[in-house]
């Protein structure tokens, strides 16, 4: 199994230009998320699914849209990039279990580092 | 709301001395409390979560509830522990929604 895959690697943009970071994984996993890792900062929920067709925001969703077509897929998309957006992004995803007496750990891919000019 | 709070951004220690690395969190409610590990070049991966209550690589973490805190303890540091570590909540109707604190460098000396 591959995981939590996440692509591309590196990315550099420019401000006002879009762009889809894409994230997939192949664990049948229901949950998936966003976060941006900044500096003194962690790691902040952009949006998050429960399951596809589902899809939530998190702390700070501003400036980012995600849709959730398939279990596999969770695509985030910038649709104008801004500098305060340069951060490194991690797709995360685990079994969903709502009532359950424990939650089930994030599998986290290895991030994409985006630089807005 | 939430909070997970990390005061030490940076700690350094040497090769066998003990580490501590500090959380504290506010929440009235029953949360999950869980360490994430991220060493150079590799993915964050769970270090260890409150309820198993199990020693991972000589790390262990006890959740008090009268201090809010999860402080992650090792008697004695290796050098392959440096690595940046961060302290996560799970609030109990989150499901797996994690508050994240903003992280701790620790640098173990040879």
């Amino acid at each position: 199994n591959a995981g939590v895959t996440q692509t591309p690697k590196f990315q550099v943009l420019k401000t006002g230009q879009s762009m889809t970071l894409q994230c997939a994984q192949d664990m049948n996993h229901e949950y998936m998320s966003w976060y941006r890792q900044d500096p003194g900062m962690g790691l902040r929920l952009i949006h998050y699914s429960v399951g596809a067709g589902i899809t939530d925001q998190g702390e700070v969703p501003n400036g980012y849209n995600v849709s959730r077509s398939t279990t596999e897929d969770f695509p985030l998309r910038l649709l104008s990039a801004a500098p305060s957006q340069t951060s490194v992004y991690f797709c995360a995803s685990s079994y969903n279990t709502p009532g359950a007496s424990y939650n089930s750990p994030l599998h986290f891919g290895n991030g994409t580092r985006l630089t807005v000019t | 709301a939430q909070r997970v709070t990390q005061p030490e951004k940076l700690l350094s220690v040497f090769k066998g001395a003990p580490v501590e690395l500090k959380c504290n969190y506010s929440y009235s409610g029953s949360p999950e409390l869980f360490w994430y590990v991220q060493y150079s070049r590799q993915r964050l991966q769970l270090l260890l979560r409150h309820i198993s209550r199990e020693s991972i690589k000589g790390f262990t973490a006890d959740l008090n509830k009268g201090e809010t805190s999860f402080h992650l303890k090792k008697p004695f540091a290796q050098e392959e522990d440096s690595a940046m570590y961060y302290c996560a909540l799970s609030r109990e109707t989150s499901g797996s929604r994690l508050t994240f604190g903003e992280g701790t460098q620790l640098t173990v000396n040879p």
